[in-house]
């Protein structure tokens, strides 16, 4: 059981937007940063977002983050096949003192 | 440009200790705010955090696992070693070294390793 909620599958077609969202505690995400990683099928996950909603080099603008309170979410617009992928959350715990992640969404791309 | 790799062996036997090496480039483990972490990926399941060592050699560990737990750094080898006692075939998965920027909060990670397979069976 992983400390931070993610919704196991989202779906949309191609073109269209969708929001992955993801829940804690006031001990996680509600006075942390949050940040999200793509993993596609065989390989190692790659970083999407950080402090909350900050984009790498390199990441497009397609890929946005957010957060309110104790949760956060991630939100891809223009959906492309190549974007089906596992989506997973992170953050830090001030109670565990630990990195903690969310269990993944697995994106399908109708 | 920033790499890392993770090396070790890719089977162990139940109850034997496992050693991972993470060798990488393009960063200084001497540099203020950086840390290199530890996660790992069971088959088919979720990201777990194991380990995270900072520059001043300050280490958090998975609550979970931490007496069994050991992570140390070679800052003149730039590389990071994790071990792993008491193995079991539960810990079987894919395990990740991943570097931690010095800015920012705690805990985000760019970028990863490719991996390292480890099979616990005897």
């Amino acid at each position: 059981q992983s400390v931070l909620t993610q919704p196991p599958s989202v779906s949309a077609a191609p073109g269209q937007k969708v929001t992955i969202s993801c829940s804690g505690s006031s001990s996680n995400i509600g006075n942390n940063y949050v940040s999200w990683y793509q993993q596609l099928p065989g390989t190692a996950p790659k970083l999407l977002i950080y402090d909350n909603n900050k984009r790498p080099s390199g990441i497009p603008d397609r890929f946005s983050g957010s957060k309110s309170g104790t949760s956060a979410a991630l939100g891809i617009t223009g959906l492309q096949t190549g974007d089906e992928a596992d989506y997973y959350c992170g953050t830090w715990d001030n109670s565990l003192t630990a990195v903690v992640f969310g269990g993944g969404t697995k994106l399908t791309v109708l | 440009q920033i790499t890392l790799k993770e090396s070790g062996p890719t089977l162990v036997k139940p109850t034997q200790t496992l050693t991972l090496t993470c060798t990488f480039s393009g960063f200084s483990l001497s540099t203020s705010g950086v840390a290199v972490a530890w996660i790992r990926q069971p088959p088919g399941k979720a990201l777990e955090w194991l380990a995270l060592i900072y520059w001043d050699d300050d280490k958090r560990y998975s609550p979970a696992l931490k007496s069994r737990l050991t992570i140390t750094k070679d800052t003149s080898k730039d590389q990071v070693v994790l071990t792993m006692t008491n193995m079991d075939p539960m810990d079987t998965g894919t395990y990740y070294c991943a570097h931690r920027p010095y800015y920012g909060g705690k805990a985000w990670f760019d970028p990863w390793g490719q991996g390292t397979l480890v099979s616990v069976s005897s």
